[in-house]
């Protein structure tokens, strides 16, 4: 089944220990996303890939880079984290990145300790 | 400023009906979704209105006015595992998806 998929589903991490967390998707979609979701708030979008280009969120911190190097994969490097930074992480894809429909991965949960 | 608004939490009884408000204020409209996620899992789509009426797929519907800013998520013969947060979300002028918080569903046998 085409899907899109999160590696791990749960990482831990010490403060200001840099963490790099993955996706990967099966859909063939030229456009990834990725959000940050805090317990019963709205996902907040970080950046996003049309194709290889991309697009930075202007309140994103410096903090979370990300690299998209093929159109398979995405990576959300987190260099320093903080206590604030714990959340899922949620990976999406779609197909043309106008209004068309977002399909997510199951999301890694980061804690920092 | 761009803004989505949904009720924090509503509780209903299995087999009932409820209706879920949303709000929206958005530069620019390019339709409106409705995801369902459960807890501790990614959200998924269940529906996209961007023409004023009713969508209905199965025991649940969708309903937008677009000039008045507001939709509904109308889900009937509720099931125990309706119990989720459902998340409204609006594409505006640049295609990007303005997410509300997401109102949580309690369903009570």
């Amino acid at each position: 089944d085409a899907m899109v998929i999160q590696n791990p589903r749960y990482q831990v991490t010490q403060f200001g220990k840099p963490v790099t967390l993955s996706c990967s998707q099966t859909l063939n979609h030229n456009v990834m996303y990725w959000y940050q979701q805090k317990s019963s708030q709205a996902p907040k979008l970080l950046f996003h890939y049309y194709d290889k280009d991309f697009n930075n969120e202007a309140d994103t911190p410096d903090n979370f880079q990300s690299r998209r190097p093929n159109t398979s994969f995405c990576f959300l490097d987190i260099r320093s984290p903080g206590l604030g930074d714990a959340a899922m992480y949620l990976c999406a894809t779609s197909r043309t990145g106008e209004v068309d429909e977002q399909f997510f991965g199951p999301g890694t949960r980061l804690t920092v300790l | 400023g761009q803004n989505i608004d949904q009720p924090t939490e509503m509780t209903a009884t299995e087999g009932a009906i409820v209706q879920i408000n949303c709000t929206y204020q958005t530069s620019g409209f390019n339709g409106l979704f409705w995801y369902q996620q459960h807890a501790g899992e990614a959200p998924t789509f269940l529906s996209y209105n961007v023409l004023d009426g009713l969508e209905e797929k199965g025991r649940f519907s969708s309903f937008l006015s677009r000039s008045k800013g507001y939709s509904y998520l109308l889900l009937k013969e509720l099931q125990m595992k309706d119990s989720a947060s459902y998340l409204c979300a609006v594409a505006d002028s640049n295609y990007q998806l303005i997410w509300g918080a997401g109102t949580k569903l309690i369903i009570k046998p």
